[in-house]
């Protein structure tokens, strides 16, 4: 059974540019997580989505959005980047039947650096 | 608020040595779930067990096992006779009503092992 896929793995971006990550669930798999992990804050959640829908939002800026597609497939935006953008990008996939909290599966995550 | 404590930044210890990893939670959650994760150089995280607030018994899997204990708020980890591949860095998560299906993780410990 695949994993989590992320790409790209690596990317260099300009300070106001955007850019997209795409993240491929683990078959069967209908919810999608992002969060970003920087050395100053760690691991932190930006949103979720399940069935298409977001169903959990963190504290980030508007930003960065997401959006998750039918085959549950997942991209998340980020517009006018800035430098403390940089930061390892980490999916992640679970069955979550409901709202149950089952076990998430990470991928091996996107390295964004921004210039 | 929930809120996840990982105390020690830094183990360092020599192979076959014992290890114990400490998790400190808050919430005011009566349900809940608690998580270890390993993140190796690759940067995946990589699942290593799921406890809910209801089952405190302890665990053990092979070289791994963890104590789970509500009254002092714990979810402490701990690995017999380390390994040089067990260098990695363990994030402790929590999740809960409160955020969601969201995971609020420490800030990590890496722990080194050498030969």
């Amino acid at each position: 059974k695949a994993g989590v896929t992320q790409t790209p793995r690596y990317l260099i971006k300009t300070r106001g540019q955007q850019v997209t990550l795409s993240c491929s669930p683990i078959s069967g798999h209908r919810s999608v997580s992002w969060y970003q992990q920087t050395p100053g804050q760690g691991l932190q959640f930006l949103f979720e989505y399940f069935s298409e829908t977001q169903r959990n939002k963190g504290n980030f800026p508007g930003r960065f959005s997401g959006r998750q597609f039918s085959n549950s497939r997942s991209e998340m935006n980020v517009s006018t980047l800035e430098l403390g953008d940089s930061a390892l990008y980490l999916c992640a996939s679970s069955l979550s039947r409901g709202r149950m909290n089952t076990e998430a599966f990470f991928g091996q995550g996107t390295r964004l650096t921004v210039v | 608020a929930q809120k996840v404590t990982q105390a020690q930044t830094e183990i360092s210890v020599v192979e076959k040595e014992d290890v114990t990893l400490d998790c400190v939670y808050e919430t005011r959650d009566t349900t809940y779930y608690l998580f270890w994760y390993k993140q190796p150089p690759s940067g995946e995280l990589v699942f290593l067990i799921r406890r809910n607030s209801f089952d405190e018994q302890n665990e053990i899997s092979g070289r791994y096992s963890w104590n789970f204990q509500k009254s002092t708020s714990s979810f402490n980890f701990t690995i017999t006779a380390s390994q040089v591949v067990d260098s990695a860095v363990y994030f402790c998560a929590l999740s809960g009503n409160q955020a969601g299906t969201a995971l609020i993780f420490g800030k990590g410990t890496t722990l080194s092992v050498s030969s």
